[in-house]
């Protein structure tokens, strides 16, 4: 199995341009994630999803849209990039049945943004 | 809101001395504990996890951490470190969501370790 996987690694976006950010999980669990980590912070949950076509925001979700058409793929949309965007992106895949998972986490998207 | 915190941000030790690590949450309900390694330019990994029964728990590469409910605490330790464990810790609670249909992970804000060879 490949776990969780992202595309891309790096990406250097500028002000107001959009771009999606990719992840795909072969484990075939329920729940995906997705997080944002800057020094110093923390990971902070920006959406997550139960399951195919059902999503719900985190913490910080503004500025971001998801969706979630298949149990394997949970893309990341940035519609009008800022720089308080310029963070790591890590997704996340859990069983998430009634018993309680440890979630696996992708290698991250570093993104900045000028 | 749940909560974490790791109130040492930067700890810097010699290789074969011990650690600790602290770790705290506010919670209270019923908890699931976790702590996640960050190697230099890599992903989480789980390092161990505590859900119920023995409150010392064992994870990889020696690591340990006991769950002391009367504290809320779930601390890290290792009786001697090796420069291979230079990395950021990150101790994580698991909390029921305000919509009730999935658990989510708080994070505290990690704890960078460097062990001098």
């Amino acid at each position: 199995n490949a776990g969780v996987t992202q595309t891309p690694k790096f990406r250097i976006l500028k002000i107001g341009q959009s771009m999606t950010l990719q992840c795909t999980q072969d484990m075939n669990h329920n729940y995906m994630y997705w997080y944002r980590q800057d020094p110093g912070m923390g990971l902070k949950l920006i959406y997550y999803s139960v399951g195919a076509g059902i999503t719900d925001k985190g913490e910080v979700p503004n500025g971001y849209n998801v969706s979630r058409s298949t149990t394997e793929d949970f893309p990341l949309r940035l519609e009008l990039a800022a720089p308080s965007q310029t963070s790591v992106y890590f997704c996340a895949s859990s069983y998430g049945g009634q018993g309680v998972r440890e979630q696996y986490f992708g290698p991250g998207t570093r993104l900045t943004v000028t | 809101a749940q909560s974490v915190s790791q109130h040492n941000h930067h700890v810097i030790l010699s290789e074969a001395a011990s650690l600790e690590l602290g770790c705290n949450y506010s919670y209270g309900g019923t908890v699931n504990l976790f702590w996640y390694v960050q190697y230099p330019g890599q992903h989480l990994q789980l390092l161990l996890k505590y859900f119920s029964g023995d409150p010392l728990v064992k994870g990889i590469k020696g690591f340990e951490a006991e769950f002391i409910k009367s504290k809320f605490s779930f601390n890290l330790r290792k009786p001697s470190v090796q420069w291979s464990d230079t990395a950021e810790y990150f101790c994580a609670v698991n909390a029921l969501l305000s919509s009730g249909s999935a658990r989510q992970l708080t994070f505290g804000s990690g704890t960078q370790l460097t062990v001098l060879p």
